[in-house]
């Protein structure tokens, strides 16, 4: 079946390290999101990807960063300039046309230790 | 932009519809209302979207108001499955960078 498939699901890091959060789509869409969320908030866009080789940054890029290098991939490492990254982190893609809106994955739990 | 808002929360019997309510004043003539929901943990679902007139698939209906200035969610008959954190969403742009979701409504569904 197709879909979005985020690794790992729970993340522990220390404090100074960059970690890699993984994407993957196999629904061959276009766009592919990074989203944070905080305990009891909605979701705010790090990084958007329309694509391949290409990205903008979203509301909260800083200490973030992606790329994009084929249409099925798109990496969020999270850096040690990012001074709050313990969150629940979701990608998610959409289809050029964009009628159905976004396919989301499962999400990684991302914890500083 | 479009914003919306929704109730904080709500609380519906089991077996009864679940009306979630979702205002949107400022929309535009060509904007979608869309809504997801997100059970804990997990990443959101979409559930259905409309743009004037009322829709409805397998899982929810969409009742949109003439004037498009709010929504209602109707789930028809609430599972304790239904429990989640359900989003309203005015889409405002041809890509997903506006794809806003705010802090939703957390439907309790109780026993």
């Amino acid at each position: 079946d197709g879909g979005i498939t985020q690794s790992p699901k729970y993340l522990f890091r220390k404090e100074g390290q960059n970690v890699t959060l993984s994407c993957e789509q196999n629904l061959n869409h276009d766009a592919m999101y990074w989203y944070r969320q905080d305990p009891g908030q909605g979701l705010r866009l790090i990084y958007y990807s329309q694509i391949v080789n290409d990205f903008q940054k979203g509301d909260i890029a800083e200490g973030y960063s992606v790329s994009r290098e084929k249409k099925e991939s798109f990496p969020l490492t999270v850096t040690s300039a990012q001074k709050n990254p313990t969150a629940f982190y979701l990608c998610a893609s959409s289809t050029p046309e964009w009628r159905y809106g976004y396919t989301f994955g499962s999400g990684t739990r991302l914890t500083v230790v | 932009d479009a914003k919306t808002t929704q109730p904080p929360s709500m609380d519906c019997a089991e077996g009864r519809a679940a009306n979630l309510p979702c205002n949107h004043s400022t929309i535009s003539g060509n904007e979608y209302v869309y809504w997801y929901r997100q059970i804990h943990s997990q990443g959101p679902q979409y559930i259905i979207h409309g743009l004037k007139n009322n829709e409805t698939n397998e899982m929810a209906s969409l009742i949109i108001t003439e004037d498009r200035k709010s929504s209602t969610l109707i789930l028809p008959h609430a599972t304790l499955r239904d429990t989640a954190v359900y989003y309203c969403i005015v889409r405002v742009g041809n890509y997903g960078q506006n794809f806003v979701f705010g802090p939703g409504t957390r439907l309790s569904v109780l026993p």
